[in-house]
């Protein structure tokens, strides 16, 4: 079955220091990986995916993954943390031959000025 | 995202209620699908529709019912609201495997149901 884990309820970090938020997930055969940020009283918004390719994707807002298939891990980076980065944010799987997205319980990130 | 739009955006209705959260989209997807987010547990698949013809349980269809009426419109429907079912309630659309975009979906801007 596929599932997706993100180990921390909440991570804090000050303005301008990097940041990850982490994701591992499980699935059969080769995984599709995407990660959706929420803001307060929005809906998700797409940030970034993995389909194939460079294990490092680039995405909206200055955000990056790192496909690692050896720890089944997609955890998400930025190099300088800003306070406007302060949401909640999902990491999704789906399997290539699958048909739904399985979403993570989600990670709030919280930065300080 | 304005392309995919729900109605109500917020609804307090009672035990018992009969109820039907809407949506629509402009995308031109094929395929949409109705979740709902409760604090701690992210989001759960409740039913998805790859085309008008097609629908599909998901994690946690019992209590809940849908109407795909057209390609733009899938509505989910709570016969008879309980309390547990109170929750924040997303829409959201993709488009078909292959076409490039990879698969990401695409989200309204939520229903907030409370049922007292």
């Amino acid at each position: 079955a596929q599932s997706v884990a993100q180990p921390e309820d909440q991570v804090n970090v000050a303005e301008g220091n990097p940041l990850t938020v982490k994701c591992t997930y499980s699935v059969s055969g080769n995984p599709y990986l995407f990660w959706y940020v929420q803001y307060p009283n929005r809906g998700l918004q797409f940030l970034l995916k993995y389909i194939t390719g460079d294990n490092l994707v680039k995405g909206s807002y200055g955000f990056e993954a790192e496909f690692n298939k050896s720890q089944t891990s997609f955890h998400l980076k930025k190099p300088s943390a800003l306070v406007s980065d302060s949401a909640l944010y999902f990491c999704a799987v789906k399997a290539q031959a699958g048909t739904a997205l399985i979403f993570g319980k989600g990670t709030t990130l919280s930065v300080s000025s | 995202d304005a392309d995919v739009t729900q109605t109500p955006r917020n609804r307090i209705t009672k035990t018992g209620k009969r109820i039907m959260l809407e949506c629509s989209q402009t995308k031109g997807h094929d395929r949409m699908y109705w979740y709902r987010q409760d604090p701690g547990l992210g989001l759960r698949l409740i039913y998805y529709s790859f085309d008008v013809k097609d629908i599909n349980k998901g994690e946690i269809s019992d209590g809940y019912s849908v109407s795909r009426q057209a390609q733009a419109k899938f509505s989910l429907s709570l016969e008879s609201a309980i309390p547990n079912q109170t929750a924040l309630y997303f829409c959201a659309t993709s488009d078909l495997p292959g076409t490039g975009v990879g698969n990401e979906q695409f989200f309204g801007p939520g229903t907030r149901l409370t049922v007292l």
